[in-house]
């Protein structure tokens, strides 16, 4: 696509419930990318996939959150029984390679609320 | 581990120039990103330096100093959609796939 894209844009949820959100990442780039954004922060990182492959998840808070992309394009993130102190934005970015130099595209975001 | 550093918030006048400051502290360094994020939007890259010194593109520039640990985020002929939070981010040179955010800086243009 033209865009990074996610859904929903907005979810809010009774606390103990799972969410699920989805990104699908510009066409054809191989590396993916979730973080948490704070009111007022800047995004910390989640976890990254390259192609199907997920290297790295040490940026999860704990082991409620999980993330895929089975496929090496769409990607979704998984939080189970969900905390009022997981409410956030989750941003998704997408990058052509992962390489130092490669900038990272951000998606709108799903506004998180648990209540 | 990583730690950058901002100011929270600065307000400058529409047409003059604005300087914005970040400071890092780094185990290790492979690139400084800065991002211009408009409030309820998505961050948009505006700026990369791997090397000392200046870059410019059009009404923004961004210096490094890695020796410093410091960079700065330069912007003229300010206009009022220049509103918006700066993030500077710093790529780890061991896993260089991730970026570490600063919080921002806000920045108010006032006509």
């Amino acid at each position: 696509g033209a865009g990074v894209s996610q859904s929903p844009r907005y979810k809010v949820t009774k606390r103990g419930q799972d969410v699920t959100l989805r990104c699908d990442p510009i066409s054809s780039h191989a590396t993916l990318y979730w973080y948490q954004q704070a009111l007022g922060q800047g995004p910390e990182f989640l976890t990254y996939f390259n192609y199907e492959a997920q290297p790295d998840k040490s940026g999860l808070p704990s082991d409620r959150f999980s993330a895929e992309r089975p496929e090496g394009s769409i990607s979704t993130l998984t939080i189970q029984r969900t905390e009022q102190r997981d409410s956030a934005m989750y941003r998704c970015a997408s990058s052509p390679t992962g390489g130092s130099a490669d900038t990272q595209y951000f998606g709108p975001g799903t506004r998180l609320t648990v209540l | 581990g990583q730690n950058i550093d901002q100011p929270t918030e600065m307000t400058a006048t529409e047409g003059a120039i604005v300087q914005i400051n970040c400071t890092y502290q780094t185990s290790g360094f492979n690139g400084l990103f800065w991002y211009q994020q408009h409030a309820g939007e998505a961050p948009t890259f505006l700026s990369y330096n791997v090397l000392d010194g200046l870059e410019e593109k059009g009404r923004f520039s961004s210096f490094l100093s890695r020796s410093k640990g410091y960079s700065y985020l330069l912007l003229k002929e300010l206009q009022m959609k220049d509103s918006a939070s700066y993030l500077c981010a710093v790529r780890d040179r061991v896993s260089s796939y991730k970026l570490i955010f600063g919080s921002g800086t806000r920045l108010l243009v006032r006509p």
